[in-house]
This record gives structure tokens, sequence and C-alpha cells, in this order.
């Protein structure tokens, strides 16, 4: 069976510091991967998505990065924090070439100060 | 674009009363439709879809129906319990929607009280 895992759970890192969270998916082969943010109280921005290794589409312009060095790893980076980067982060993966469900990680807390 | 309106929240039921939550989207062509849930401090999970017009997708004692002619899917249950207490979040994927990217609506907070 397929499974997503995503890390770490929680961080609290200082304005102007850098960032890296990692996702790995298992137990399927070439995925869609996908960075959302959630703040608080409020929905789903997407933030990336890839379709294959190094192939990443940014959706909104911002301070952040992200990276898939092999099919089934997904890194979101940045290089300096800001106080507005704090969320909630959830990676996602689906099946390539299928509209269909998205199956979330467990999601990363970052609360910058 | 596609759009995804949701019925604001937060909605605050005793147990066994009757749940609705609205969902109307506005997209191309004949989207997929979901609905998923997120309970506290958890990343989000199906809870159902359907993939055409007139389906009915279930879990849990949950329902919703694909309706073109109305573009909604609202969420349903007869007797919602203390564990439904989460955020519900309605969901689409278009037909020719790049990658598989799925479009959101802002998501409903319910809080059910015993």
């Amino acid at each position: 069976s397929q499974t997503i895992h995503q890390w770490p759970a929680t961080l609290v890192q200082p304005v102007g510091s850098p960032l890296s969270l990692e996702c790995t998916v298992e137990g399927t082969s070439n995925p869609n991967l996908y960075w959302y943010r959630q703040a608080a109280g409020r929905g789903l921005q997407l933030l990336f998505y890839s379709v294959g290794i190094g192939q990443i589409s940014s959706e909104v312009p911002q301070n952040l990065s992200a990276s898939r060095p092999q099919d089934r790893q997904f890194i979101l980076s940045s290089k300096k924090l800001l106080l507005s980067d704090s969320g909630f982060y959830l990676c996602a993966w689906s099946q390539s070439g299928v509209a269909g469900e998205l199956f979330f990680g467990e999601g990363s807390r970052l609360t910058v100060l | 674009g596609n759009s995804v309106t949701q019925m604001e929240g937060p909605v605050t039921l005793s147990e066994e009363a009757f749940l609705t939550i609205n969902c109307t989207y506005t997209a191309t062509g004949y989207p997929s439709l979901f609905w998923y849930v997120q309970y506290p401090g958890e990343g989000l999970q199906l809870l159902l879809k359907a993939t055409k017009a007139d389906d009915k997708g279930s879990n849990k004692g949950f329902e919703a129906t694909y309706r073109k002619e109305t573009t909604s899917f609202h969420l349903e249950k007869g007797s919602v319990q203390v564990s439904d207490s989460a955020v519900y979040f309605c969901a689409l994927i278009g037909t020719n929607t790049n990658a598989g990217k799925s479009t959101f609506g802002d998501g409903t907070t319910l809080t059910v009280k015993p």
C-alpha cells in the first residue's frame, strides 16, 4: 500500500533562518507531488507541484522554493524565513495521469518568531 | 478558472442532529468532486467523491450528490457524532487541469457537542 510521510512535524524557527521540510512517498512510482500551505482558519493554498524529477511549478510568488531530487521525494525550502511563512504545511501526492484524489501527509507546523 | 465556494462556518450542532454543508462550484466541462476531512492537528483525508453527474458519494454515514444542474455537491449526514468534529473541505479537479491540481474551498469547521 502507498504511504506518505513528511517531517518534521513541528518546528519553531527565528526570522531569517533557513527551512527544509521533507516529504517522501512509498508504494507508488512517478506520482504527482504537491506542497500546500494552510494558514490559521483558512483554506489550502497550493504552493508548488511536480509531475516528475526536477520538474517544479510554482503557483504563487514567495519566499519559498521546492525541489524533487528523487522520484518520490519532495522538499520545501527557504533561505531566509519571514514571519509570514508561519503556517501548517501539507505535502500530498496523486496518481500520475489520473484526475483522482489527493493523499496527504500528516502536516508540518511552522512557527517563525 | 475553477473555483469552489462552501458554506462559511463555524457550524455547531448537538449530537444526533442533521448536518448539511453547502458546496457549489464553477468549472468548465465535467469536473470530479471531492469532500475531504481534517481532524485537529492532522492532514486531510478523503471522505467521499463523485466523478460524474448524479453520482452519489458516501462514506461513514456522510453523503453528497453531484448535481450538475445546480453545480453543487452538498455534504449531508443524518445524525452527527462528537467524533465528526473536524474541518470539511469541498474540492474539485477539472477535466483540463494540469497535473491533477485540485481546487479547494475555504473549509467549514464543524463542532458537535454531546
